[in-house]
């Protein structure tokens, strides 16, 4: 069965570097999407991604976080400057031309120190 | 504000018996509801979805129930088995987002006693 794949699965920086993660989406896949989860909470939508540019972001998604599809499979969420509050699981998922659903990643924990 | 909630933080049931997740959502234009499963250090993983078109859906050994009149969304797992164990959330979708952005709810954790 058809895979998203994130790497690094946990990831360990220090306040104010630069991450990026990385997803790999569901090969036919048109739509793509980052959610967080900070420990214990809900899985909260950052933003959706579709024929190459945002369409639509949450207020979590501020001038720190960004996005890009830079080969046509690769789709990453780079956080410029961390917060200690950007700790949480990230999650990429991905969904088909006519389809309700999403298939998630395994997630990428990061941890801010 | 949009808000999708769940009753219950944690719900431990014996095993081979029937579980019933609850969920309650604010919206009352969504029209499309979907119940994910995570297991500890996984990502969601789909189970069921139903449209608000619909009342009851069933799929293997689950079945979702959607109570538009009280906004209430339900997920029943017969005869529950530890691999059962996990979080369960419930989600929607609002009729405002045109991205298929979901509104998730906090989980209830489901713990299967042997």
């Amino acid at each position: 069965e058809p895979e998203v794949t994130q790497t690094p699965s946990h990831q360990v920086t220090q306040m104010g570097q630069e991450v990026i993660l990385r997803c790999v989406p569901i090969s036919n896949h048109l739509y793509f999407y980052w959610y967080r989860q900070i420990l214990g909470q809900k899985v909260e939508f950052l933003v959706s991604f579709y024929n190459n540019e945002i369409s639509e972001k949450s207020e979590i998604f501020d001038d720190q976080f960004s996005v890009e599809r830079p080969d046509g499979s690769n789709f990453t969420l780079k956080i410029r400057s961390t917060k200690l509050e950007d700790s949480a699981m990230y999650f990429c998922a991905s969904r088909g031309q006519g389809e309700d659903g999403y298939t998630f990643g395994s997630g990428t924990r990061l941890t801010v120190v | 504000g949009e808000s999708v909630g769940l009753h219950l933080p944690t719900l431990s049931v014996q095993e081979g018996d029937n579980s019933i997740i609850n969920c309650a959502y604010s919206n009352s234009a969504s029209d499309y509801f979907i119940w994910y499963k995570q297991e500890s250090g996984k990502g969601p993983q789909f189970i069921i979805d139903i449209r608000s078109n619909m009342d009851k859906r069933q799929g293997q050994r689950v079945t979702v129930l959607l109570n538009k009149t009280v906004k209430h969304l339900s997920l029943q797992i017969a005869a529950t088995q530890p691999g059962d164990s996990a979080v369960y959330f419930c989600a929607e979708i609002p009729p405002t987002s045109g991205t298929y952005k979901y509104i998730f709810g906090t989980g209830t954790r489901l713990k299967v006693l042997a």
